[in-house]
C-alpha cells in the first residue's frame, strides 16, 4: 500500500481565499483523522471519522473549517475564508478499528499571507 | 482526560542507550500507552505500544511499572538518524464512540538530539 496520501504538499494562498486539503487513507482502514501542527500549539486533533461518519469535531477551531468524507477512500478539509493564523502543517492519518496505531500522511504545509 | 508529561529535550551520543520517561498519573484502567516518533517535515510514526510490564520490538523497548503512572521508552544504541521528537500518548475513550482509545492526545513531545 502507498500509505496515506495527502495533496497538495504545499499550499500558499492569500487571506480570504478558500483552501481545500485532500486525503486518501490506507485502503481498509476504518478511522480517519485530521490534525494540525504549529510550533506554538503542537499537534492538535481537529476531527475524526469512523466509517466515513464524523464522530467528533470538537477540535475544529471555528466555523471556517469543515471536513467531509464522501467515501471510504477520500476526505477533504476545507477552510473558507482562510486567515494567516491558519498557517500550519495539516496531517491526515488513518487506522484500523482494533488498533491504536495511526498511520500519518506526509502533511500539507499551508501558508496564508 | 489522561495527560502526559515528558522532558522537553534530551541529548545523547551515538551508540548510547536512551531512556525517555513519561508521566501519566491519571491513566485510566483501559488506556494503552503509545509512543510515536516524528522527524522534521514528516508525520509522526508509530514506535511501540503497551499496557503493562515490558514490550519489546525491533526498534525499542517500553517499560511500564505496575502502577502504570509512568512509562519509559528505551532506544538501544542510538544513531544520528534517531534524532527526532518522541511523543508519549495514552488512549482516551470517547464518550460516544465505543471503540475505546480513539482520541490520542499528542503532548509537546521530547526532542532527542543524538550527537556524533
Amino acid at each position: 500500500d502507498a500509505g496515506v496520501i495527502q495533496s497538495p504538499r504545499h499550499e500558499v494562498t492569500e487571506m480570504g481565499q478558500e483552501v481545500t486539503l485532500r486525503c486518501k487513507p490506507i485502503s481498509g482502514h476504518d478511522y480517519l483523522f485530521w490534525y494540525r501542527q504549529t510550533m506554538m500549539r503542537g499537534l492538535e486533533l481537529l476531527i475524526y471519522f469512523n466509517n466515513n461518519v464524523p464522530i467528533d469535531d470538537s477540535g475544529m477551531p471555528e466555523d471556517r473549517f469543515s471536513a467531509k468524507m464522501p467515501n471510504a477512500s477520500f476526505s477533504t478539509l476545507k477552510i473558507q475564508p482562510s486567515e494567516p493564523r491558519d498557517s500550519a502543517v495539516y496531517f491526515c492519518a488513518s487506522r484500523l478499528a482494533a488498533s491504536y496505531e495511526q498511520y500519518f500522511g506526509p502533511g500539507t504545509r499551508l501558508t496564508v499571507t | 482526560l489522561a495527560k502526559t508529561t515528558q522532558p522537553i529535550s534530551m541529548d545523547s551520543y551515538e551508540g548510547q542507550e536512551v531512556n525517555i520517561t513519561c508521566s501519566h498519573n491519571n491513566i485510566a484502567t483501559n488506556d494503552y500507552i503509545t509512543w510515536y516518533q516524528q522527524f522534521p517535515s514528516q508525520g509522526p510514526r508509530f514506535i511501540i505500544q503497551g499496557y503493562k510490564t515490558k514490550v519489546t520490538n525491533e526498534v525499542a523497548s517500553l517499560f511500564i511499572p505496575a502502577d502504570r503512572k509512568s512509562s519509559t521508552l528505551s532506544l538501544p544504541r542510538v544513531s544520528l538518524s534517531d534524532t527526532a521528537v518522541y511523543y508519549c500518548l495514552v488512549g482516551e475513550p470517547h464518550p460516544t464512540d465505543n471503540n475505546a482509545g480513539n482520541m490520542l492526545t499528542f503532548g509537546g513531545g521530547t526532542r532527542l538530539m543524538v550527537k556524533p
